[in-house]
């Protein structure tokens, strides 16, 4: 199956900071998507982008799909954007997910 | 419009014995996917239902069974549980045909198995 790398694994922020999740992956997708798990374990959907990019608020998310990765960028961080993000691959959509980058903001 | 939802939220059981955790789509959506989260890990693919038919399946043994019913809802069926199967089960909704087939995820059902 694809390989779906994602870093870093773990992220400690003080709000208000930015920063930038990276996703790898193995194979040609047509189908990449960004997920936020809340802690309590609901899956959010956040981007449907397979290539491009986009913007929604305080995120927006890039895909270079000739290189194979995606970029994740969240903007004056708060606190109710702790948790786990996840990019999730496929050919089709039945997904390959990563291991996740656990994201903290700390007042 | 109606979200996904799961049920039960929570499952304790011991090896060896069988259990059915039950899924129902958000409503227009004709696809239901299961996935298995073991804890500090990803989701996995276990398999897919369209139209009730299965439409798909990942690494998962024969054990793993699952139904869709005519109104889309669905069953994810667990036989002989071993330790290992302990995870936060998850079923996602989507319409097949809309842009990237975006996934709608219910709450999860964490199974516990001693």
């Amino acid at each position: 199956g694809i390989q779906v790398e994602q870093s870093p694994p773990d992220l400690i922020l003080q709000e208000g900071a930015n920063s930038t999740l990276r996703c790898n992956f193995s194979d040609s997708v047509n189908n990449l998507q960004w997920f936020h798990q809340n802690p309590w374990g609901q899956l959010i959907n956040l981007f449907y982008i397979p290539s491009g990019t986009k913007q929604n608020g305080r995120l927006s998310a890039t895909t270079v799909a000739t290189e194979r990765y995606s970029l994740l960028y969240i903007s004056s961080s708060q606190t109710t954007d702790s948790g786990v993000y996840f990019c999730a691959v496929g050919p089709g959509n039945q997904f390959y997910f990563g291991t996740g980058t656990s994201l903290t903001v700390i007042p | 419009e109606t979200g996904v939802t799961q049920s039960p939220t929570h499952l304790i059981k011991t090896r060896g014995q069988q259990v059915t955790l039950r899924c129902s789509s958000q409503s227009g959506h004709n696809t239901v996917s299961w996935y298995q989260q073991a804890l500090g890990q990803g989701p996995q693919f276990i398999f897919q239902y369209y139209r009730e038919e299965e439409n798909g399946r990942g690494n998962f043994p024969p054990r793993f069974s699952g139904l869709q019913f005519p109104n889309y809802s669905s069953e994810l069926n667990v036989n002989a549980l071993e330790l290992d199967d302990s995870a936060l089960y998850l079923c996602a909704s989507s319409s097949r045909g809309s842009p990237g087939d975006t996934q709608y995820f219910g709450p999860g059902t964490r199974l516990t198995v001693l």
